[in-house]
């Protein structure tokens, strides 16, 4: 069974430009969640999605959007780069009905750097 | 924000030793959940706890939960060389599919 997997892996971008992630869970997984990773904030939660329909967001500016395909392939997209997005974006999926417990299988990441 | 802190922020030992980190959240939670993450890559599930449980083990694993003073602890036993990585705890709440990541603790494993 393949894992999650996030693209692209690296990315270098400037001050003002827009990005887009892209995460494809896990075959049948319909729930996604991401993640923003800094060394000063660490792991905080951005937003999930289940069956194209956002549930949840975090505590993130408008900049951050996402959406989910009805694949269950979901896109994550930051406009108006600042030097403070720089960071690891993580993306997981995880089953739906699985007993309550929200454990995430995630993805290996994409690193962006603002310049 | 993160649900809380994680003690200590950094551990270094050598193989063969045990490995404890401990972990404090805020809010009542539903399950506290440990992950693994090496080098800057996607974070790894090692065990979950749910809130009326005290102990569990797994392998090498134990972790601990005490919902009365809202912290939980995870013991690696014989540590080894490739468990060189960070330690998050994660919370459960009802606040929705999400979870809350403590700071983690870094662990290096020397030879």
């Amino acid at each position: 069974k393949a894992g999650v997997t996030q693209t692209p892996r690296y990315l270098i971008k400037t001050r003002g430009q827009q990005v887009t992630l892209s995460c494809s869970p896990i075959s049948g997984h319909r729930s996604v969640s991401w993640y923003q990773q800094t060394p000063g904030q660490g792991l905080q939660f951005l937003f999930e999605y289940f069956s194209e329909t956002q549930r949840n967001k975090g505590n993130f500016p408008g900049r951050f959007s996402g959406r989910q395909f009805s694949n269950s392939r979901s896109e994550m997209n930051v406009s108006t780069l600042e030097l403070g997005d720089s960071a690891l974006y993580l993306c997981a999926s995880r089953a739906s009905g699985s007993l309550g417990a929200n454990v995430l299988t995630f993805g290996a990441g994409s690193r962006l750097t603002v310049l | 924000s993160q649900q809380g802190e994680e003690d200590p922020q950094a551990l270094s030992i050598q193989e063969g030793e045990n490995a404890t980190m401990n972990c404090s959240y805020k809010t009542s939670i539903n399950n506290l959940q440990w992950y693994r993450q090496n080098s800057g890559r996607g974070l790894v599930h090692l065990i979950l706890i749910r809130s009326n449980e005290r102990e569990k083990h797994s392998g090498r694993l134990r972790v601990t939960l005490d919902t009365s003073k809202k912290s939980s602890s995870l013991l690696i036993t014989a540590s080894r060389a490739a468990d060189t990585a960070s330690y998050f705890c994660a919370t459960d709440s009802n606040a929705g599919n999400m979870l809350t990541f403590g700071g983690g603790t870094r662990l290096m494993v020397k030879p």
